[in-house]
């Protein structure tokens, strides 16, 4: 059973529009998760982390929040562009488990100029 | 600075046959992880390292071998490849400091096993 769950496979935005993407975990010890970029042919690339005991982290166009009593996080992109198309994947960690990430199906976001 | 690099970027094996995926980072990380991404699956974790010596399995290891001689280098090898591992593969190095992790991955090789 998966423990991180992206369960949208794809979204299209209007450009300039809010893109929300949401992800879902069931292990309660996860306290680190990550968003990454992905184009097609490369590897995926860091985009934002957040730790469990923050709710909110923001950089640039990009916020992420963390609701931990619900086990769900979101990345909001404000405002999109033509370029944040990519698949976005959600990943979580745990404590003193070696740096090992497990990851969710990806999402994969269009945004029509 | 290259990074992670991986080598080949594509191959195409007969089921049956084995070979080696190659993965090597410059970025002195003591961890380094191998990944392999399906559609709809994201990537799940094959084999990781904690350094120079140290293994372990992840989520997917059958049939998959590393070995970790070097801080730099982590290969993957197929035993013996059969269709279910036809995938992209991506190598990760990554370091924590404080509880923060900094993942860096390769670009990844597509493998297709006939």
């Amino acid at each position: 059973d998966q423990q991180v769950k992206q369960n949208s496979p794809s979204l299209s935005v209007q450009e300039g529009r809010i893109s929300i993407l949401n992800c879902d975990y069931t292990n309660s010890m996860f306290d680190y998760f990550l968003w990454y970029k992905k184009y097609p042919a490369e590897g995926p690339t860091f985009l934002i982390s957040i730790s469990s005991i923050k709710d909110k982290n923001e950089d640039g166009r990009f916020t992420v929040f963390l609701n931990k009593s619900a086990k769900h996080l979101s990345l909001h992109i404000v405002p999109s562009q033509p370029g944040d198309s990519a698949v976005y994947f959600c990943a979580a960690s745990e404590w003193g488990a070696g740096n090992m990430l497990t990851f969710g199906g990806g999402t994969r976001l269009m945004v029509k100029p | 600075n290259a990074g992670v690099t991986q080598t080949p970027k594509f191959q195409v094996l007969k089921t049956g046959q084995s070979m080696t995926l190659q993965c090597a980072q410059d970025m002195n990380h003591e961890y380094m992880s191998w990944y392999r991404q399906d559609p709809g699956m994201g990537l799940r974790l094959i084999h990781y390292s904690v350094g120079a010596g140290i293994t372990d399995q992840g989520e997917v290891p059958n049939g998959y071998n590393v070995s970790r001689s070097t801080t730099e280098d982590f290969p993957l090898r197929l035993l013996s490849a059969a269709p279910s591992q036809t995938s992209v593969y991506f190598c990760a190095s990554s370091f924590s400091t404080g509880g923060n992790y900094g993942y860096t991955f390769g670009s990844g090789t597509r493998l297709t096993v006939v």
